[in-house]
This record gives C-alpha cells, structure tokens and sequence, in this order.
C-alpha cells in the first residue's frame, strides 16, 4: 500500500510560537491531502483539504489564519499552528487519497502529538 | 450531509469470543464505506473497505463486515479476537464521487480485550 510520513510524531512547544508540522506521500503523488484534528477519545475531525499549487479548503469553524496549509509539491504538505496556545495542544494527522482505476483508499500518518505549555 | 454512529462508545470482550462493532450511516447515494483502527498514539490503518459488488467484505487481520442497504449498517465482525486486536475502530463513510471527497468519520469504538 501507499505510505504517507508526517513528521514530527511529537512536539512540545511554548504557548504563542509556531509549530510546522509536515506530511509526505512517499511512494505516489497526492493532488489533495486532508488534515484532521483528533481531541483525546474522540473521533478524528477534519480541519482542512489541502490542494497541491491552489489555497486550501477549511472547515466550518476552522481558523485559517491560525492553522496555515501549504501544499507546494504533490508529495508535500504542511500545516503550521501560528501563536499556539495549549487549547490548540491535539493529535493532527494527515491522509492522502489514492486513486487506482474506479478505486479509491485513504492512506493516513502516523500522526502528530502537538502539546503546548 | 453524511454522517456516520458509532452506538457503541466501549465494548469489552473475552480474547477468543466473537466481536461485533456497529455501524450506521446516512448518505444520500450508494457510499464509500471504511472501517480503521488505531493504537494509542498511532495513525489510522484501513481494515477493509465496501465500494461494490459482493456486500460482505473481508478485510485484514480476520475482520470482515457486511453492507447492508435496507439498514443502512456496515457493521465490523470477527470469529474470535485476539489480545492485540484491543484498539479504538473508526467507521468511515466517503462520497461514491471520484474526485478528492472528504471521509466522515464515526465516533469510535474502543475495544478491550479481556484475559
């Protein structure tokens, strides 16, 4: 199957910096990669559809002035949590759809674990 | 909208026994339909998938699951769990378009495995 890589797994950062974090399909292209946020026992919520050389598509509720996507290449994408604020303290995974003739399946990173003190 | 239940929030049950976990969606057409898992601090690993065709479908690590229509469920089962199969099981449900259409995810269900 397809892997997509999200680095870092974890990261601690001081309230009011910013966090990048990165998402990489590694053995395909990725048009449209997707960010979800996931609070602790809860299901995983999409923040954003992350489209290669255009603007991203945010979620009803989402702050796209806080949680900046950058999608450059068709391998990367990248999220970055400006000004964090230990509220913004989850679990951020991306996910990358693969086509294969009149099939499609999601792949998904290992995931982010974001705390801010 | 679709959207995705997960009735149940907790399951426990004996390694060995049989395992049921519920799932019912609601979308406007025929849709795509997923079942994940996920360990403690881990991404999601796809378990099988529903497109077409043959509504009971197998998936990996002995899981299977049957779509049906009429009640608008995909529900999750295996014959006999294994201690490692304890985790957190999302149902997912996509738009049966072939462009890049969002996932819509069930709340979860955490399986536990008891001795």
């Amino acid at each position: 199957g397809a892997v997509v890589s999200q680095h870092p797994s974890w990261v601690i950062c001081k309230s009011g910096t910013s966090v990048k974090i990165e998402c990489r399909s590694l053995d395909f292209q990725a048009t449209t990669m997707f960010w979800y946020r996931q609070f602790p026992k809860q299901s995983l919520m999409l923040m954003a559809t992350s489209n290669e050389g255009s603007k991203a598509t945010y979620e009803q509720g989402v702050e796209k002035d806080k949680f900046l996507i950058n999608h450059a290449s068709l391998t990367l994408s990248t999220l970055t949590v400006t000004s964090a604020h230990p509220e913004d303290s989850s679990f951020y995974i991306c996910s990358a759809r693969v086509f294969r003739d009149r099939d499609t399946e999601a792949f998904f990173g290992q995931g982010t674990r974001l705390t801010v003190v | 909208a679709q959207s995705v239940t997960q009735p149940d929030i907790h399951i426990t049950v004996s390694e060995g026994a049989s395992l049921e976990l519920r799932c019912n969606y609601s979308y406007g057409a025929t849709p795509y339909l997923f079942w994940y898992v996920q360990s403690p601090g881990q991404g999601l690993q796809l378990l099988l998938k529903y497109f077409s065709g043959d509504t009971l479908v197998q998936g990996i690590k002995g899981f299977e699951a049957e779509f049906k229509r009429s009640q608008s469920s995909f529900n999750l089962r295996k014959p006999s769990v294994h201690w490692s199969d304890a985790a957190e099981y999302f149902c997912a449900v996509g738009a049966r378009r072939g462009g890049n259409e969002k996932l819509t995810f069930g709340t979860g269900t955490r399986l536990t495995i008891i001795p």
